[in-house]
Protein backbone atom coordinates (compact mmCIF):
# COMPACT_ATOMS: atom_id res chain seq x y z
CA UNK A 1 0.00 0.00 0.00
CA UNK A 2 0.70 3.59 -0.28
CA UNK A 3 2.36 5.10 2.97
CA UNK A 4 2.34 9.19 3.91
CA UNK A 5 3.44 10.39 7.14
CA UNK A 6 3.26 13.21 8.55
CA UNK A 7 2.98 14.96 12.45
CA UNK A 8 -0.12 15.02 13.75
CA UNK A 9 0.08 18.80 15.15
CA UNK A 10 2.16 21.86 15.95
CA UNK A 11 1.69 25.22 17.31
CA UNK A 12 3.54 28.31 16.46
CA UNK A 13 3.65 31.80 17.04
CA UNK A 14 2.20 34.70 14.75
CA UNK A 15 5.23 36.37 12.78
CA UNK A 16 7.11 32.90 13.27
CA UNK A 17 8.04 30.01 10.40
CA UNK A 18 7.16 26.93 10.57
CA UNK A 19 8.22 23.66 8.19
CA UNK A 20 5.80 20.88 8.21
CA UNK A 21 7.38 17.35 7.06
CA UNK A 22 6.38 14.62 4.79
CA UNK A 23 7.45 11.49 4.30
CA UNK A 24 6.51 8.61 1.52
CA UNK A 25 6.49 5.59 0.29
CA UNK A 26 4.37 4.52 -2.74
CA UNK A 27 4.63 2.18 -5.71
CA UNK A 28 5.47 5.15 -8.27
CA UNK A 29 5.91 8.88 -8.45
CA UNK A 30 4.33 11.08 -10.60
CA UNK A 31 4.53 14.77 -8.27
CA UNK A 32 4.10 15.92 -4.51
CA UNK A 33 1.31 18.42 -3.69
CA UNK A 34 0.64 20.32 -0.59
CA UNK A 35 -2.92 21.23 0.66
CA UNK A 36 -4.52 23.51 3.15
CA UNK A 37 -7.71 22.38 4.84
CA UNK A 38 -9.57 24.80 7.04
CA UNK A 39 -12.15 23.18 9.55
CA UNK A 40 -14.87 22.33 7.70
CA UNK A 41 -14.12 22.85 4.36
CA UNK A 42 -12.53 21.49 1.13
CA UNK A 43 -8.47 21.11 0.98
CA UNK A 44 -7.39 23.82 -1.21
CA UNK A 45 -4.25 23.51 -3.52
CA UNK A 46 -0.95 25.08 -2.31
CA UNK A 47 1.90 23.94 -3.95
CA UNK A 48 3.35 21.17 -6.42
CA UNK A 49 6.89 19.68 -7.28
CA UNK A 50 8.10 16.76 -9.12
CA UNK A 51 11.91 17.71 -9.41
CA UNK A 52 14.01 17.76 -6.62
CA UNK A 53 14.36 21.36 -4.69
CA UNK A 54 12.55 24.44 -3.77
CA UNK A 55 9.25 25.85 -5.48
CA UNK A 56 8.83 29.47 -3.64
CA UNK A 57 5.17 31.21 -3.67
CA UNK A 58 4.88 34.32 -1.73
CA UNK A 59 4.98 33.07 1.47
CA UNK A 60 4.61 29.51 0.80
CA UNK A 61 7.46 27.56 -0.12
CA UNK A 62 7.96 23.89 -0.84
CA UNK A 63 10.59 21.42 -1.02
CA UNK A 64 11.25 18.03 -2.41
CA UNK A 65 14.17 15.41 -2.16
CA UNK A 66 12.70 12.09 -4.30
CA UNK A 67 15.69 9.70 -3.47
CA UNK A 68 14.97 10.84 0.33
CA UNK A 69 10.97 10.11 -0.26
CA UNK A 70 10.63 13.74 1.61
CA UNK A 71 9.29 17.21 1.04
CA UNK A 72 8.31 19.81 3.30
CA UNK A 73 6.42 23.14 3.14
CA UNK A 74 7.49 25.84 4.72
CA UNK A 75 5.54 28.85 6.37
CA UNK A 76 6.44 31.96 6.67
CA UNK A 77 5.75 35.24 8.47
CA UNK A 78 2.96 33.01 10.01
CA UNK A 79 -0.85 34.41 10.45
CA UNK A 80 -3.68 33.93 12.32
CA UNK A 81 -5.47 32.65 9.43
CA UNK A 82 -2.55 30.27 8.84
CA UNK A 83 -4.44 28.03 11.35
CA UNK A 84 -5.39 24.93 9.19
CA UNK A 85 -4.25 21.14 8.56
CA UNK A 86 -1.82 21.10 5.58
CA UNK A 87 -2.16 17.58 3.91
CA UNK A 88 0.56 16.26 1.80
CA UNK A 89 -0.08 13.99 -0.98
CA UNK A 90 1.68 11.90 -3.54
CA UNK A 91 0.40 11.43 -6.93
CA UNK A 92 1.05 7.71 -8.84
CA UNK A 93 0.30 4.95 -10.86
CA UNK A 94 -2.94 5.93 -12.80
CA UNK A 95 -3.23 9.56 -11.67
CA UNK A 96 -4.18 8.24 -7.98
CA UNK A 97 -3.64 10.42 -5.01
CA UNK A 98 -2.40 9.12 -1.76
CA UNK A 99 -3.03 11.58 1.08
CA UNK A 100 -1.65 11.55 4.49
CA UNK A 101 -3.54 12.29 7.98
CA UNK A 102 -2.09 16.19 7.67
CA UNK A 103 -0.47 18.44 10.33
CA UNK A 104 -2.86 20.31 12.30
CA UNK A 105 -0.82 23.90 12.61
CA UNK A 106 -2.32 26.19 15.35
CA UNK A 107 -0.75 30.13 15.22
CA UNK A 108 -1.07 31.62 18.54
CA UNK A 109 -0.75 35.11 18.77
CA UNK B 1 -14.91 30.91 -12.78
CA UNK B 2 -17.30 28.21 -10.64
CA UNK B 3 -15.62 25.50 -9.05
CA UNK B 4 -16.60 22.23 -7.88
CA UNK B 5 -20.08 22.41 -6.42
CA UNK B 6 -21.77 19.28 -4.68
CA UNK B 7 -25.00 18.91 -2.63
CA UNK B 8 -26.32 18.43 -0.34
CA UNK B 9 -23.90 19.86 1.94
CA UNK B 10 -25.42 18.13 5.06
CA UNK B 11 -27.58 14.55 4.70
CA UNK B 12 -28.84 12.82 8.03
CA UNK B 13 -30.24 9.49 7.15
CA UNK B 14 -31.43 6.67 9.10
CA UNK B 15 -29.37 3.19 8.91
CA UNK B 16 -30.76 1.07 6.15
CA UNK B 17 -31.89 3.66 3.84
CA UNK B 18 -29.85 4.38 0.43
CA UNK B 19 -28.77 7.93 0.13
CA UNK B 20 -27.55 9.71 -3.52
CA UNK B 21 -24.78 12.34 -3.96
CA UNK B 22 -23.66 14.50 -6.25
CA UNK B 23 -21.21 15.99 -8.04
CA UNK B 24 -20.52 18.84 -10.48
CA UNK B 25 -17.07 19.13 -11.80
CA UNK B 26 -15.49 22.61 -13.17
CA UNK B 27 -16.02 22.89 -16.46
CA UNK B 28 -13.83 21.44 -18.65
CA UNK B 29 -12.17 18.84 -16.36
CA UNK B 30 -11.87 15.52 -17.49
CA UNK B 31 -10.66 13.60 -14.49
CA UNK B 32 -13.27 13.49 -11.54
CA UNK B 33 -12.37 11.85 -8.08
CA UNK B 34 -14.55 10.93 -4.97
CA UNK B 35 -12.92 10.64 -1.78
CA UNK B 36 -14.18 9.99 1.88
CA UNK B 37 -12.78 11.71 5.04
CA UNK B 38 -13.19 10.46 8.52
CA UNK B 39 -12.84 12.24 11.42
CA UNK B 40 -9.23 12.56 12.34
CA UNK B 41 -8.39 10.40 9.32
CA UNK B 42 -6.97 10.99 5.65
CA UNK B 43 -8.71 11.61 2.54
CA UNK B 44 -9.85 8.01 1.44
CA UNK B 45 -10.14 7.58 -2.54
CA UNK B 46 -13.27 5.51 -3.62
CA UNK B 47 -13.23 5.92 -7.39
CA UNK B 48 -12.11 7.56 -9.96
CA UNK B 49 -13.05 8.92 -13.42
CA UNK B 50 -11.51 10.12 -17.02
CA UNK B 51 -12.99 10.84 -19.91
CA UNK B 52 -14.55 7.72 -21.46
CA UNK B 53 -12.42 5.14 -20.17
CA UNK B 54 -13.77 2.78 -17.57
CA UNK B 55 -13.88 4.05 -14.45
CA UNK B 56 -11.42 3.10 -11.35
CA UNK B 57 -13.62 1.10 -8.61
CA UNK B 58 -10.37 0.07 -6.76
CA UNK B 59 -11.02 2.25 -3.84
CA UNK B 60 -15.10 1.24 -3.35
CA UNK B 61 -15.34 -0.04 0.50
CA UNK B 62 -17.58 -2.54 -0.62
CA UNK B 63 -20.54 -3.32 -2.66
CA UNK B 64 -23.18 -1.25 -1.08
CA UNK B 65 -21.05 1.81 -2.63
CA UNK B 66 -21.70 2.72 -6.54
CA UNK B 67 -21.01 5.74 -8.92
CA UNK B 68 -21.61 6.97 -12.57
CA UNK B 69 -21.19 9.96 -14.54
CA UNK B 70 -23.12 10.72 -16.84
CA UNK B 71 -22.43 13.01 -20.04
CA UNK B 72 -18.78 13.03 -19.08
CA UNK B 73 -19.73 15.62 -16.61
CA UNK B 74 -21.83 15.45 -13.56
CA UNK B 75 -21.29 12.55 -11.14
CA UNK B 76 -23.29 10.50 -8.44
CA UNK B 77 -22.68 8.73 -5.76
CA UNK B 78 -24.99 6.19 -4.27
CA UNK B 79 -24.90 4.52 -1.09
CA UNK B 80 -27.58 1.62 -0.50
CA UNK B 81 -28.23 0.41 2.59
CA UNK B 82 -26.07 3.02 4.82
CA UNK B 83 -24.33 1.78 7.69
CA UNK B 84 -23.36 4.10 10.51
CA UNK B 85 -19.76 3.33 9.46
CA UNK B 86 -20.26 5.26 6.60
CA UNK B 87 -20.78 8.33 8.40
CA UNK B 88 -18.31 10.87 6.85
CA UNK B 89 -17.51 13.95 4.77
CA UNK B 90 -17.78 12.62 1.31
CA UNK B 91 -15.09 14.65 -1.52
CA UNK B 92 -15.26 15.25 -5.31
CA UNK B 93 -13.00 16.82 -6.83
CA UNK B 94 -11.97 17.41 -10.68
CA UNK B 95 -8.58 18.11 -12.86
CA UNK B 96 -7.44 18.73 -16.40
CA UNK B 97 -5.77 15.97 -16.53
CA UNK B 98 -2.82 17.23 -18.46
CA UNK B 99 -0.25 15.66 -16.91
CA UNK B 100 2.51 17.87 -14.51
CA UNK B 101 0.41 20.61 -12.18
CA UNK B 102 -2.37 19.98 -14.85
CA UNK B 103 -3.06 17.10 -12.60
CA UNK B 104 -3.98 19.52 -9.16
CA UNK B 105 -7.13 18.01 -8.33
CA UNK B 106 -9.96 21.35 -7.11
CA UNK B 107 -12.29 19.99 -4.47
CA UNK B 108 -15.77 20.97 -3.92
CA UNK B 109 -17.24 21.48 -0.18
CA UNK B 110 -17.97 18.22 0.44
CA UNK B 111 -21.35 16.28 1.72
CA UNK B 112 -21.31 15.55 5.44
CA UNK B 113 -23.05 12.22 5.81
CA UNK B 114 -24.68 11.19 9.32
CA UNK B 115 -25.99 8.04 9.37
CA UNK B 116 -28.19 7.40 12.67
Amino acid sequence: GQNIDQPTEMTATEGAIVQINCTYQTSGFNGLFWYQQHAGEAPTFLSYNVLDGLEEKGRFSSFLSRSKGYSYLLLKELQMKDSASYLCAVLYGNNRLAFGKGNQVVVIP
Amino acid sequence: GAGVSQSPSNKVTEKGKDVELRCDPISGHTALYWYRQSLGQGLEFLIYFQGNSAPDKSGLPSDRFSAERTGGSVSTLTIQRTQQEDSAVYLCASSVHSGGEGDTQYFGPGTRLTVL
